[in-house]
C-alpha cells in the first residue's frame, strides 16, 4: 500500500505525447522534491527525474517533471518504443520518516 | 561511476535470517546515506530502510521495523542489511541504492543489480 498514487497503466504511439501522474499528500510531494525512476524489464529502477523537474546527465529531453501542490507528473514527448517500462515516482514523507514510492505505471506503447 | 553490487541473498524458512552486504565503489561512500528497497515479484519498488552517512540517524518502513536493522561500515565501503524474523511476505529482490541530495532534496540515484531473497517453507 502506497501513499503515492499512480494509474497502473498507460499507453500512446510512437512521436505521441504521454503524461502519467502522482498524487499525495501535503506532507510528502507537499512539502519535498519528488523523483521518477524507470524500471525496463528485468533491470534494475534508473532515475529520471529529480527535484520535482531535474534531469540527471544523460536522461533524453524527451523526459520532463512538474509539480503542483501535492501532486506531480512525468511527461514523455516524442514517444519511443525503448520508452516501454515501468515508471515510478517517489517522495519522502516527513511526518512519518519514510519514503513513498507509487504503486507504478507500465508504459505501453502501441 | 559509482558501482553498488549487493550479496547475500537466497533461500530461507519463515522465521529464519539473512543478512544482505553491498559493496560501493567509484565514489566517496561515507558522503552519502544509504537505503534499501525491495520488490516482490511481479510488484512495485517499496522502500524498506535508511542509514545517514554516519549512521546516526535511522528509519524504517513498518513493515520490517522490529524485525530488520541496517548498518554501514564505511571503512569497508559497505552497507548491511540484517534481516530477523523472515516472513513470506519479505520475498523480494533487495537492491542497495545510494542517496544524493539537491537543493535539500534527496532521491536515489544509483541502484545495485538486486539480490534476491526467498522465503518459503
Amino acid at each position: 500500500q502506497s501513499l503515492l498514487t499512480q494509474p497502473p497503466s498507460a499507453s500512446g504511439t510512437p512521436g505521441q505525447r504521454v503524461t502519467i501522474s502522482c498524487s499525495g499528500g501535503s506532507s510528502n510531494i507537499g512539502s519535498n522534491g519528488v523523483s521518477w525512476y524507470q524500471q525496463l524489464p528485468g533491470t534494475a529502477p534508473k532515475l529520471l527525474i529529480n527535484n520535482n523537474n531535474q534531469r540527471p546527465s544523460g536522461v533524453p529531453d524527451r523526459f520532463s517533471g512538474s509539480k503542483s501542490g501535492a501532486s506531480a507528473s512525468l511527461a514523455i514527448s516524442g514517444l519511443q518504443s525503448e520508452d516501454e517500462a515501468d515508471y515510478y515516482c517517489a517522495a519522502w514523507d516527513e511526518s512519518l520518516n519514510v519514503w513513498w514510492f507509487g504503486g507504478g505505471t507500465k508504459l505501453t506503447v502501441l | 561511476e559509482a558501482q553498488l553490487v549487493e550479496s547475500g541473498g537466497g533461500s530461507v524458512q519463515p522465521g529464519g535470517s539473512l543478512r544482505l552486504s553491498c559493496a560501493a565503489s567509484g565514489f566517496n561512500f561515507r558522503s552519502h546515506a544509504m537505503n534499501w528497497v525491495r520488490q516482490a515479484p511481479g510488484k512495485g519498488l517499496e522502500w524498506v530502510s535508511y542509514i545517514t552517512t554516519s549512521g546516526s540517524s535511522i528509519y524504517y518502513a513498518d513493515s520490517v521495523k522490529g524485525r530488520f536493522t541496517i548498518s554501514r561500515d564505511n571503512a569497508k565501503n559497505s552497507l548491511y542489511l540484517q534481516m530477523n524474523s523472515l516472513r513470506d511476505e519479505d520475498t523480494a529482490i533487495y537492491y542497495c541504492v545510494r542517496d544524493s541530495v539537491s537543493r535539500w532534496f534527496s532521491y536515489f540515484d544509483s541502484w545495485g543489480q538486486g539480490t534476491l531473497v526467498s522465503v518459503s517453507s
